[in-house]
């Protein structure tokens, strides 16, 4: 049983480069969300999904896509990296919308 | 959104030391859990805990949801305790979560 699955775990891009950060789960969670962490500022909610199919906006969505085409994946797109984008992004699931979370290892990502 | 402010912001202690990390929150919640980050980075759920109190081991939570806060209490501190602690409040059931900025802890030997 791995969890939360997050990939990878270090990137490095150049300003307006596109890519996608991987999450998976094997826990059967229904609830998956993404967020960002910089410092002094806690952890900020991106994107979040209720379900297969089914994804709506958190706090900070603005540069970012997401789909959830299966209940284990789901994966963030970053469009065109700006530097602003620089953090260490979370994956988390639960099994339902309010229930415990389960947080990946996180993917540290710099923009240069 | 929802305020969360915890306090103390950092705290150091000796190992064996008692301390208690206080939750404040602007606004009705239906959902409140505390993580503890290490310091590699990852995030673990230590309870779920939208009202009452729970225990498990050397940490215990109490949230008085109709006071809007909620206490994270750590007994007999060990190394590795040392760590941030995240206190997230959701208003709304598959709403969103909100984060404090934390508490950063260091439990010196």
């Amino acid at each position: 049983n791995a969890g939360v699955t997050q990939t990878p775990k270090f990137q490095v891009l150049k300003t307006g480069q596109s890519m996608t950060l991987q999450c998976a789960q094997d826990m059967n969670h229904e609830y998956m969300s993404w967020y960002r962490q910089d410092p002094g500022m806690g952890l900020r909610l991106i994107h979040y999904s209720v379900g297969a199919g089914i994804t709506d906006q958190g706090e900070v969505p603005n540069g970012y896509n997401v789909s959830r085409s299966t209940t284990e994946d789901f994966p963030l797109r970053l469009l065109s990296a700006a530097p602003s984008q620089t953090s260490v992004y979370f994956c988390a699931s639960s099994y339902y919308p309010g229930d415990s979370y389960t947080f990946g290892s996180g993917t540290r990502l710099t923009v240069v | 959104g929802i305020q969360v402010e915890q306090s103390p912001p950092d705290l150091i202690l000796q190992e064996g030391a008692n301390s208690t990390l206080r939750c404040n929150f602007s606004d009705s919640v239906n959902n409140l859990q505390w993580f503890h980050q290490n310091p590699w980075g990852q995030l673990i759920n230590l309870f779920y805990i939208p009202s009452g109190t729970k225990q498990n081991g050397r940490l215990s939570a109490t949230t008085v949801a109709t006071e809007r806060y909620s206490l994270l209490y750590i007994s007999s501190s060990q190394t590795t305790d040392s760590g941030v602690y995240f206190c997230a409040v959701e208003k709304d059931t598959g709403n969103q979560f909100y984060f404090g900025t934390g508490t950063s802890l260091t439990v010196i030997p």
